[in-house]
């Protein structure tokens, strides 16, 4: 069965520090992972997709991604309150839905 | 408006009253799912479908049917409702893109929150 482990903090930080949140897959043939925000009782939402080896960048966020190790993570620089919310991993590979972790809920503190 | 749109927002029902939730997509993809969401246990398949003659049984599908309509529209039904199935409900939709790009990203709809009493 395919699964994704996170850890389920909270993970605190405080404000305008790095906040690093950290994922492991047990698929090596996934081809597919992303990282989305979900603030409490709301949708998620995507904020990071990344399919190969490596680093993506986008603002303050950039996503990190090493299929050899099976592992994901995402840093947010600067970090601020308003990144107070729980990160959903995700991954995914060929036909099937995505897989998703529990969440990471993530509180920064001002 | 909403790209995938869900209703109702939030519904109290009673056990062994039977309770469509509905969503409708404008994104014009061709894969929807459903899934609920209970605290500490994230995220849970129940249903997905990734044409109108297509279903397909998640992880959690017992308790739930569902109905393709059309490529637009994907309903959950909860024939016989029970209180364990309390819990926020989300719809969801997918385009595959063989092309490239940023496939397979799922995008929410804002969630049904239902109360079983």
């Amino acid at each position: 069965q395919k699964e994704v482990e996170q850890n389920s903090g909270p993970l605190s930080v405080p404000e305008g520090a790095i906040a690093s949140l950290n994922c492991t897959y047990s698929d090596r043939v996934s081809q597919s992972f992303f990282w989305y925000r979900q603030y409490s009782g709301k949708s998620p939402e995507l904020i990071m997709s990344i399919y190969s080896n490596g680093d993506k960048e986008d603002g303050r966020f950039t996503a990190q991604l090493n299929k050899a190790s099976q592992y994901v993570s995402l840093l947010i620089r600067d970090s601020q309150p308003s990144d107070s919310a729980t990160y959903l991993c995700a991954f995914g590979w060929g036909n099937t839905p995505l897989v998703f972790g529990k969440g990471t809920r993530l509180s920064v503190i001002a | 408006d909403a790209d995938v749109t869900q209703t109702p927002r939030n519904r109290i029902t009673k056990t062994g009253k039977r309770i469509m939730l509905e969503c409708s997509q404008t994104k014009g993809h061709d894969r929807m799912y459903w899934y609920r969401q209970d605290p500490g246990l994230g995220l849970r398949l129940i249903y997905y479908s990734f044409d109108v003659k297509d279903i397909n049984k998640g992880e959690i599908s017992d308790g739930y049917s569902v109905s393709r309509q059309a490529q637009a529209k994907f309903s959950l039904s909860l024939e016989s409702a029970i209180p364990n199935q309390t819990a926020l409900y989300f719809c969801a939709t997918s385009d595959p893109d063989p092309t490239g790009g940023d496939k397979n990203i799922q995008y929410f709809g804002a969630g049904t929150r239902l109360s079983v009493l």
